[in-house]
C-alpha cells in the first residue's frame, strides 16, 4: 500500500479481554517496529520484526504481549488479559530494510481504552 | 542504559517567534534523527544527522548534530501556526538494526 496501516484506529475494551492490533507495512519494507505511546509521553519500543523473525523483543513489558509477523508483511500485536495500564496508543512503523540509517515510517495507531 | 532527553517538554509561543528545542544522548549517536508528530497524528519523518557538526535547513527548520554526536537541535525561525506539534528526536537503540529510541518530545504551541 501507499503506506503504513494499522486497525482498528481506536479499541476500547474490558479489563481482562485479549485485543489484537494490525499493521499493514510499507509494500517491500522488511523491516517492522512496534511502539507505545503513552498520553503526552514519548515512544517506547515494543519489539521489531526483520522478515518474520523478531530478533528484538526487549521492549514488550510483560509476557502478556506478544507479535507475530507473516509472510514479511502483516504484523499483530495481541496483549492478552489487558490491564488499564495498556491503555496508550500503539504505533507500528516499517522501514525498506533494518538499518540505523534507514527512515522509519509510521501508521495512525491504534488508540486502545482499557476500561 | 541508553537515553535520550529532550528540553523542553512544552514551549507556547507568539506567532512570529523563534523556538528551539534541545536533545542529549547518554550515548554516542551514529546518527540523530527528526520527526514531527501534529495533535492527533503520527510521527513523520523530518531530517536525519549523519555527521558531527552537520548543520541542515529546510525553510524555516535548522537542525543541527553535535561535535561529540551526542546532542542536537531544532531551531524554527519565525514560527507559524502551522509548527505547532510534537518534536521528537530519535536516535539507534544499540546496533544497526533501525531500532530508535525516542526523546520524550517537545511540543510547540504557537499563538496567533
Amino acid at each position: 500500500g501507499a503506506g503504513v496501516s494499522q486497525s482498528p484506529s481506536n479499541k476500547v475494551t474490558e479489563k481482562g479481554k485479549d485485543v489484537e492490533l494490525r499493521c499493514d507495512p510499507i509494500s517491500g519494507h522488511t523491516a517492522l517496529y512496534w511502539y507505545r505511546q503513552s498520553l503526552g509521553q514519548g515512544l517506547e519500543f515494543l519489539i521489531y520484526f526483520q522478515g518474520n523473525s523478531a530478533p528484538d523483543k526487549s521492549g514488550l513489558p510483560s509476557d502478556r504481549f506478544s507479535a507475530e509477523r507473516t509472510g514479511g508483511s502483516v504484523s499483530t500485536l495481541t496483549i492478552q488479559r489487558t490491564q488499564q495500564e495498556d491503555s496508550a496508543v500503539y504505533l507500528c512503523a516499517s522501514s525498506l530494510i533494518g538499518a540505523a540509517k534507514n527512515i522509519q515510517y509510521f501508521g495512525a495507531g491504534t488508540r486502545l481504552s482499557v476500561l | 542504559g541508553q537515553q535520550v532527553m529532550q528540553i523542553p517538554q512544552y514551549q507556547h509561543v507568539q506567532e512570529g517567534e523563534d523556538f528551539t528545542t534541545y536533545c542529549n544522548s547518554s550515548t554516542t549517536l551514529s546518527n540523530i534523527q527528526w520527526y514531527k508528530q501534529r495533535p492527533g497524528g503520527h510521527p513523520v519523518f523530518l531530517i536525519q544527522l549523519v555527521k558531527s557538526g552537520e548543520v541542515k535547513k529546510q525553510k524555516r527548520l535548522t537542525f543541527q548534530f553535535g561535535e561529540a554526536k551526542k546532542n542536537s537541535s531544532l531551531h524554527i525561525t519565525a514560527t507559524q501556526t502551522t509548527d505547532v506539534g510534537t518534536y521528537f528526536c530519535a536516535g539507534p537503540r544499540g546496533g544497526n538494526t533501525g531500532k530508535l529510541i525516542f526523546g520524550q518530545g517537545t511540543t510547540l504551541q504557537v499563538k496567533p
